[in-house]
């Protein structure tokens, strides 16, 4: 069992450019989600899927960010254009069975939007 | 959005003695999860116990629910250097597939 897996570790950009991070869940896992932890918020959730279906993403900030997954065992989510206050730790979880069930997070990526 | 709160928000110990960790929460619940955080990690998911559940164990962790006073305990037995992390409780709501988080107990455990 490989974990969750999250790339890039760290992503230091400049404000207005793009920004895409990576998501490699557990296979056989059917839920997705994408949180943000800052110190001042704590973990928000920002998007969560099943089956690959977007299924709430009331928690995405506005329309500069998207997530897509178009496949089981991979996802994206795209920050454009990028702004300092969206530095953050993104995190991605997956578990199987959604809902209550037991997350299991990647090591998140360390944005850092200068 | 964030249901749950630790108490304490720090805790300081020497290693060998346990640590408690509190967590309380606002509405009916089917579940309680524990999870740790290492520094510059992402949360591993520690124990989970149902609404019908009073006490749960694993290992040097025992859990314990009070749902007439909508809190939970996390109590560290024996505690190691390894045990320094942050400590979060989540909750999940009847019908609802969404976590809530508390915003943590971070627990130093001192040589």
């Amino acid at each position: 069992d490989a974990g969750v897996i999250q790339s890039p570790r760290h992503e230091v950009t400049e404000m207005g450019q793009e920004v895409t991070l990576r998501c490699k869940p557990i296979s056989g896992h059917n839920s997705l989600f994408w949180y943000r932890q800052t110190m001042m918020r704590g973990l928000e959730l920002l998007i969560y899927f099943n089956n690959n279906v977007p299924i709430d993403d009331s928690g995405m900030p506005e329309d500069r960010f998207s997530a897509k997954m178009p496949n089981a065992s991979f996802s994206t989510l795209k920050i454009q254009p990028s702004e300092p206050r969206d530095s953050a730790v993104y995190f991605c979880a997956s578990s199987l069975g959604g809902g209550g069930s037991p997350l299991h997070f990647g090591n998140g990526t360390r944005l850092t939007v200068t | 959005s964030q249901q749950g709160e630790e108490d304490p928000q720090a805790l300081s110990i020497q290693e060998g003695e346990n640590a408690t960790m509190n967590c309380s929460y606002k509405t009916s619940i089917n579940n309680l999860q524990w999870y740790r955080q290492n520094s510059g990690r992402g949360l591993v998911h520690l124990i989970l116990i149902r609404s019908n559940e009073r006490e749960k164990h694993s290992g040097r962790l025992r859990v314990t629910l009070d749902t007439s006073k909508k809190s939970s305990s996390l109590l560290i037995t024996a505690s190691r250097a390894a045990d320094t992390a942050s400590y979060f409780c989540a909750t999940d709501e009847p019908s609802n597939y969404q976590l809530i988080w508390g915003a943590g107990t971070k627990l130093i455990i001192k040589p």
